[in-house]
């Protein structure tokens, strides 16, 4: 069963507008939360990550919510951009890596 | 170019024919892992490699074997392939474990149908 619960399955946003992807883990031993980011035809590549001692992290436009009490963690995407158009996974660690089921963000110009 | 390249990228075999995917990484990375990637599901890890001749299960084993003889290369076999192993195939280096810590360097990804 999937570890990490990540919606919605995929989102259209304008550009300028706000994306965000939500994730969900039950197992508190995880202690470490990095998103990857996908392009079509490419491998995943690792966008921004957040320990769970803080609450927030932004890189760019990028930004991670961390609620360690109610185990959910957000990543957010303002201003979106057309280049911000792929498919962006969840993670969660612990002893190994575990990935939610991903988001395919299409942004429209 | 600090890079993970797999072979070959796309392939196309009948059932019950062998086939290996290569996978090697220019990082001098330890940890190596085999990941499928399905519609709905998600990267699912089938087998990683701690180092150089250990490796252990994923969560989606059956089916599949890997070995690791040296540092550098990772093969995923499929000894006799079914047509519910068509799926896009990755293969990822880190420099430690536990991997989460360090990021994953993901190749670009093997298309295999098995018709």
């Amino acid at each position: 069963q999937q570890q990490v619960k990540q919606s919605p399955q995929s989102l259209i946003v304008q550009k300028g507008g706000i994306s965000i992807i939500n994730c969900a883990y039950e197992n508190t031993a995880f202690d470490y939360f990095p998103w990857y980011q996908q392009f079509p035809g490419k491998g995943p590549a690792l966008l921004i990550a957040i320990r769970p001692d803080v609450s927030e992290k932004k890189e760019g436009r990028f930004t991670i919510s961390f609620n360690k009490s109610a185990k959910q963690f957000s990543l957010h995407i303002m201003d979106s951009q057309p280049g911000d158009s792929a498919t962006y996974f969840c993670a969660a660690s612990g002893y190994k890596l575990s990935f939610g089921a991903g988001t395919t963000v299409t942004v429209r110009a | 170019e600090a890079q993970v390249t797999q072979n070959p990228r796309y392939l196309i075999t009948v059932t019950g024919k062998k086939l290996t995917v290569t996978c090697s990484q220019n990082m001098n990375h330890e940890y190596m892992s085999w990941y499928r990637q399905d519609p709905g599901l998600g990267l699912r890890q089938i087998y990683y490699s701690m180092n150089v001749e250990v490796t252990d299960k994923g969560d989606v084993p059956e089916g599949y074997k890997v070995s690791r003889k040296e540092k550098r290369n990772f093969p995923l076999i499929l000894e006799s392939p079914s047509p519910n192993q068509t799926s896009l195939y990755f293969c990822a280096s880190s420099s430690g474990s536990p991997v989460g810590n360090y990021g994953y360097t993901f190749g670009s990804g093997t298309r295999l149908t098995v018709v």
